[in-house]
């Protein structure tokens, strides 16, 4: 059935280090992969996206890379900040005839000053 | 300012009582959804709408009713709440069915005793 498996749903990494954040989706025909971050309190912001004909993408500090054969895409941020504290999400389309994104379950991330 | 607005913010109310959270978008999109977010499970499409009058259920559609009558809204009904529909709400919306950037309202935090 639809689903989007997120690992690890939390992750503690000092300032400056790196962290990845891992998803896997079940749809194969999902063409739409992206990251929201959730900071307390407030509403998901889209981060970074990927479609299906790209195998990796980059916005400053922060690339996904996806793998279509796998199933699986990841979410990479480099010299984390204080200011990366927030749950991410990773969403995949589902293309049956809703469209509609499915989305993990969620990722703590705390960067330790 | 391009934006999705949801009313109210936060809302106590009893089990039985009848309510209606609004949500509004500025950005002529055709796609809207509604969705709820509980710890651990991420974010549950409860029913999404391609265009004017054409809704349908999404994950987790029971206890819901939602309309739409105007391409900007799409309001969220509880006939009879439950404590079980204890939760976060956030609305969403998307140009298309294609691949866009899906936009999140502010969240209703709903609390139903």
């Amino acid at each position: 059935g639809e689903n989007v498996e997120q690992h690890p749903s939390t992750l503690s990494v000092q300032e400056g280090d790196s962290a990845v954040i891992k998803c896997t989706y079940s749809d194969s025909a999902s063409n739409y992969f992206p990251w929201y971050k959730q900071e307390l309190g407030k509403r998901p912001q889209l981060i970074i996206d990927i479609r299906s004909n790209v195998g990796e993408k980059k916005d400053q500090r922060i690339a996904v890379t996806l793998n279509k054969t796998a199933k699986h895409f990841s979410l990479h941020i480099t010299e984390t900040q204080p200011e990366d504290s927030a749950v991410y999400f990773c969403a995949a389309t589902w293309m049956d005839s809703s469209y509609k994104l499915i989305f993990g379950s969620g990722t703590r991330l705390l960067v330790r000053p | 300012e391009a934006q999705v607005t949801q009313n109210p913010r936060y809302l106590i109310t009893v089990t039985g009582k009848k309510l209606t959270v609004t949500c509004s978008q500025n950005m002529n999109h055709e796609y809207m959804s509604w969705y709820r977010q509980d710890p651990g499970l991420g974010l549950r499409q409860i029913y999404y709408s391609m265009n004017v009058e054409v809704t349908d259920k999404g994950d987790v559609p029971e206890g819901y009713k939602v309309s739409r009558k105007e391409k900007r809204n799409f309001p969220l009904i509880l006939e009879s709440p439950s404590p079980n529909q204890t939760s976060l709400y956030f609305c969403a919306s998307r140009f298309g069915t294609g691949v866009y950037e899906q936009y999140f309202g502010p969240g209703t935090r709903l609390t139903v005793t």
